[in-house]
């Protein structure tokens, strides 16, 4: 079993729509929960990240933790075009590591 | 946001030659520096971490001695993939941490397409 486990997609979505994006892990241990975003051939940057269990919101993007059953979300409100890209959940282990998951690719048609 | 500069952003390569993948950070200190690897469509590998001054430390089934990765100063980490074959294509990405801290200030190089032909 991977420690963290991401449907790949693709998922495609009309403009405006609601996005759900979700993993689920093994570790309990984990602590900090990362979501990055990967467009075409460029390097991960950090959309948000939440401590522990509970929601964080940043705009129209809203991160949750449900650390009693193992599951991170990230929705994405009045999706756009330019929100098309791959998004990674990246739990981070107690030594500072990054755990990646597969990473699910979104596009957001006009 | 802080900035990552990873070189070259692609190279093309004979079977049995060394490539050399710089990662520079711009406007901070970095003590530790990670170094990824990505197949197409699948996720981020961890390959080795590395701390400015001391040895790297490799993950499971990476070839520390096909993989050299010196992080001389705290801002420059390189990775030298050496006599490549074309299984070693793929996408490398560094990772810089502020040695400032904070769980969110490590950022990401763009990347390096290795193509190994």
């Amino acid at each position: 079993q991977k420690e963290v486990e991401q449907d790949p997609g693709p998922l495609s979505v009309p403009e405006g729509a609601i996005v759900s994006l979700n993993c689920t892990y093994s570790n309990s241990a984990f602590q900090y929960f990362m979501w990055y975003r990967q467009y075409s051939r460029k390097g991960p940057e950090l959309l948000m990240y939440t401590y522990s269990s509970g929601n964080k919101e940043d705009g129209r993007f809203t991160a949750q933790v449900d650390k009693s059953s193992k599951y991170i979300s990230l929705f994405i409100r009045d999706s756009q075009p330019s929100d098309s890209a791959t998004y990674l959940c990246a739990p981070r282990d107690q030594g500072g590591k990054l755990i990646f998951g597969q990473g699910t690719e979104l596009s957001v048609k006009p | 946001g802080a900035v990552v500069s990873q070189h070259p952003s692609r190279v093309i390569c004979k079977s049995g030659t060394s490539v050399k993948i710089e990662c520079r950070s711009l406007d901070f200190q970095a003590t530790t520096m990670f170094w990824y690897r990505q197949f197409p469509k699948q996720s981020l590998m961890l390959m080795a971490t590395s701390n400015e001054g001391s040895k790297a430390t490799y993950e499971q089934g990476v070839e520390k001695d096909k993989f050299l990765i010196n992080h001389a100063s705290l801002t420059l980490s390189t990775l030298t993939v050496t006599s490549a074959h074309p299984e070693d294509s793929s996408f490398y990405i560094c990772s810089a941490r502020d040695q400032r801290g904070g769980v969110h200030r490590a950022f990401f190089g763009q990347g390096t397409r290795l193509t190994v032909v």
